[in-house]
């Protein structure tokens, strides 16, 4: 069965601080890669994804993430954090032609100001 | 587009009566998802239907839940008698069927069963 992991559940960064959150999954076939974001008290907002072509995919509020086939992995990176980043952050795989999403546990982020 | 849509916001009850939760997925989408949120267990997927059928509700975790979706702008989900144990955020989700199958979420119903 697919699933999600994501490395770090709390994640305490000082701003400017650079952040990289793991995400591994587990399924063999082609699949399609996100990260959302649920800042607090809001529901989940899709940060980006990957479905094909260029494996370093470029999301909302200088967020990135890159896709590696050979160790399933998605991390997701941003090169200097803000206060305002602070969020609980999942990762989700969705299998190519499949109904269901599976999402990670989520990693709760906060930025020290 | 206005999103999807959930109602009630907020939902305050006494154990032992119904709850009823309403979504209005976004318009041409044709899968819906029910997820329910808590500190202890996370995000949780309930239920997903696609073109109005339900897929798989393995994870609904009573018989007093139930959902259903009478047509492709509406969707309930239903607690028969609501526990306090069943208090957490229950969030709608809809997507296409087609690409990549990014999910468009609701603002969430925050129910508390007293």
């Amino acid at each position: 069965a697919q699933s999600v992991s994501q490395h770090n559940h709390h994640v305490i960064l000082s701003e400017a601080a650079s952040l990289e959150l793991g995400c591994n999954y587990s399924y063999g076939g082609t699949v399609n890669l996100f990260w959302y974001v649920q800042y607090p008290g809001q529901h989940l907002q899709l940060l980006l994804k990957y479905f094909s072509g260029d494996p370093l995919v470029k999301g909302i509020k200088g967020f990135e993430a890159e896709f590696i086939k050979s160790k399933f992995s998605f991390n997701l990176r941003k090169p200097s954090v803000q206060w305002s980043d602070t969020a609980e952050y999942f990762c989700a795989v969705n299998e190519e032609g499949g109904f269901k999403t599976i999402f990670g546990a989520g990693t709760r982020l906060f930025v020290k100001a | 587009d206005a999103g999807v849509i959930q109602s009630p916001r907020h939902e305050v009850t006494e154990m032992g009566q119904e709850v009823t939760l309403r979504c209005k997925p976004i318009s041409g989408h044709n899968s819906l998802f029910w997820y329910r949120q808590t500190m202890m267990r996370g995000l949780e997927l309930l239920i997903y239907f696609n073109n109005n059928v339900p897929i798989d509700d393995s994870g609904m975790p009573e018989d007093r839940f139930s959902a259903k979706m009478p047509n492709a702008s509406f969707s309930t989900l239903k607690i028969q008698p609501s526990e306090p144990r069943d208090s957490a955020v229950y969030f709608c989700a809809s997507s296409l069927k087609r690409g990549p199958y990014e999910q468009y979420f609701g603002p969430g119903t925050r129910l508390t069963v007293t």
